[in-house]
């Protein structure tokens, strides 16, 4: 069974132009979540779906961020304009349960890498 | 609120001797508890969970880790250390919030594995 996909892996920008990032979710997976780690930390959850609903995105700085998740599948998450702060390794991450309990294990994808310049 | 403490920023370990990353949790109730393996450019994978069902916890590769609510700790372990396991890990809690659950991450171990 095929993992979570991510594209692209790595992406370099200049700044205050746009990027966008794609992921497929395992099969099945309901609940999607994006995080954001930045270099020597943990990953910070931005935005959570269950299905093509946003349900916690608390963390994501919309001035500049947006993601969506149509027919409750692919995602795609945005910048515009990025930023020199921006610079991270963006984590998509997947799982089984809506509403999820204390014991849901996360499936993460490779990540992409954005340089911001 | 509920948060997690790695002790160690790095660890070296000779190739075979044990290895141990520390991990301490803050809970104002029985947690859920993992351990996450992050390989260089590659995604996290996970190692182990903590559910209540038992406190030794065995995962993949070898690792495991107890939970010692006394000591509020969930220490990773592995009697013998391979070159495979020089990665960063992470340990994570899962926090309530609206109605459902998040992860919070420590700040990771990254273990270097000497030959």
């Amino acid at each position: 069974e095929a993992g979570v996909v991510q594209s692209p892996r790595y992406k370099i920008i200049e700044k205050k132009q746009p990027v966008a990032f794609w992921c497929n979710p395992i099969s099945g997976h309901n609940t999607l979540y994006w995080y954001r780690q930045n270099l020597g930390q943990g990953p910070e959850l931005l935005i959570r779906y269950e299905n093509e609903e946003a349900v916690d995105d608390s963390q994501l700085p919309k001035d500049r961020f947006s993601a969506e998740r149509l027919k409750g599948v692919d995602s795609t998450l945005k910048i515009q304009p990025a930023e020199l702060g921006d610079s991270a390794v963006y984590l998509c991450a997947s799982s089984l349960s809506l509403a999820g309990g204390s014991t849901d294990t996360q499936y993460f994808g490779p990540g992409t890498r954005l340089t911001v310049l | 609120a509920q948060s997690v403490t790695q002790l160690d920023s790095h660890v070296s370990v000779s190739e075979g001797t044990p290895v141990l990353l520390r991990c301490n949790y803050s809970s104002s109730y029985s947690p859920s508890l993992f351990w996450y393996v992050q390989h260089p450019n590659k995604g996290l994978q996970l190692l182990l969970k903590y559910t209540s069902a038992a406190t030794l916890v065995k995962g993949i590769n070898g690792f495991e880790a107890e939970f010692k609510k006394s000591e509020t700790s969930f220490h990773l372990t592995k009697p013998s250390a391979h070159m495979s396991d020089a990665a960063e890990y992470f340990c994570v809690v899962s926090r309530p919030t609206s109605g459902t659950y998040k992860y919070i991450f420590g700040t990771g171990t990254r273990l270097k594995v000497l030959a």
